[in-house]
């Protein structure tokens, strides 16, 4: 157990549709990653944030945002879903923002657009 | 974001020192390197990570060349828990406090009974 949670595990949703991942840090982490792993693309870094703000930007459409709470979880809202938004969605989290620290992955939220 | 090259799959009997390979030629100084693995269907999970010197945890070594260009994962008595895919990944470390790491397809480690 990586002390990372991540609710749900799993989501079966529309095309179309908009959904909401919701992220719980360690404790002490202060910065949060979200990755997107599909079967065609390995696993893709999304978005960092550290400490409610927004740090780095990977391969994230403009359809995903995501934002880091006052109490440090994290979102991260996908909308307008088409059928290749299906994949494992992971957090992770630090605990700080820099290359020496190492992360810690949650288990991961699992979406099916149907 | 530097690159890594890693076989695509190696064999472990159990009980026995695995070591896995790992090439980093564009190594810039500030990138360390971190290696993760992944078993099916789960989150990556962190094993060590390192900039220069050899590194150890409770999980495994790092060997780090002196030249930065590669790095060895030992791992000193293969279990069946050990099976899974093994990342080694650059992370370059910013004066603005962000990173990420940029995952490859990594090693598929089998551990034979």
């Amino acid at each position: 157990d990586s002390g990372v949670t991540q609710t749900p595990k799993h989501l079966i949703t529309a095309t179309g549709q908009r959904v909401t991942l919701r992220c719980s840090p360690r404790s002490g982490d202060l910065s949060v990653y979200w990755y997107q792993q599909s079967l065609d693309q390995g696993l893709q870094f999304l978005i960092q944030y550290y400490n409610g703000e927004e740090r780095a930007k990977g391969n994230i459409l403009e359809r995903f945002s995501a934002q880091q709470f006052p109490d440090l979880h994290s979102e991260l809202n996908l909308s307008s879903l088409e059928l290749g938004d299906s994949a494992l969605y992971f957090c992770a989290s630090s605990v700080g923002g820099g290359a020496r620290y190492e992360q810690y992955f949650g288990p991961g939220t699992r979406l099916t657009v149907t | 974001d530097a690159k890594t090259t890693q076989p695509n799959s190696m064999e472990s009997n159990e009980e026995e020192p695995v070591h896995l390979p790992c090439n980093h030629s564009t190594i810039s100084g500030t990138d360390y390197i971190h290696w993760y693995r992944q078993l099916p269907s789960q989150g990556p999970e962190y094993v060590i990570h390192g900039l220069t010197s050899n590194v150890n945890n409770r999980m495994a070594s790092l060997a780090i060349a002196e030249d930065r260009k590669s790095s060895t994962l030992i791992l000193h008595r293969a279990t069946l828990r050990d099976a899974a895919v093994y990342y080694c990944i650059l992370s370059t470390h910013s004066g603005a406090g962000s990173y990420q790491l940029t995952f490859g397809k990594g090693t598929k480690l089998s551990v034979i009974p």
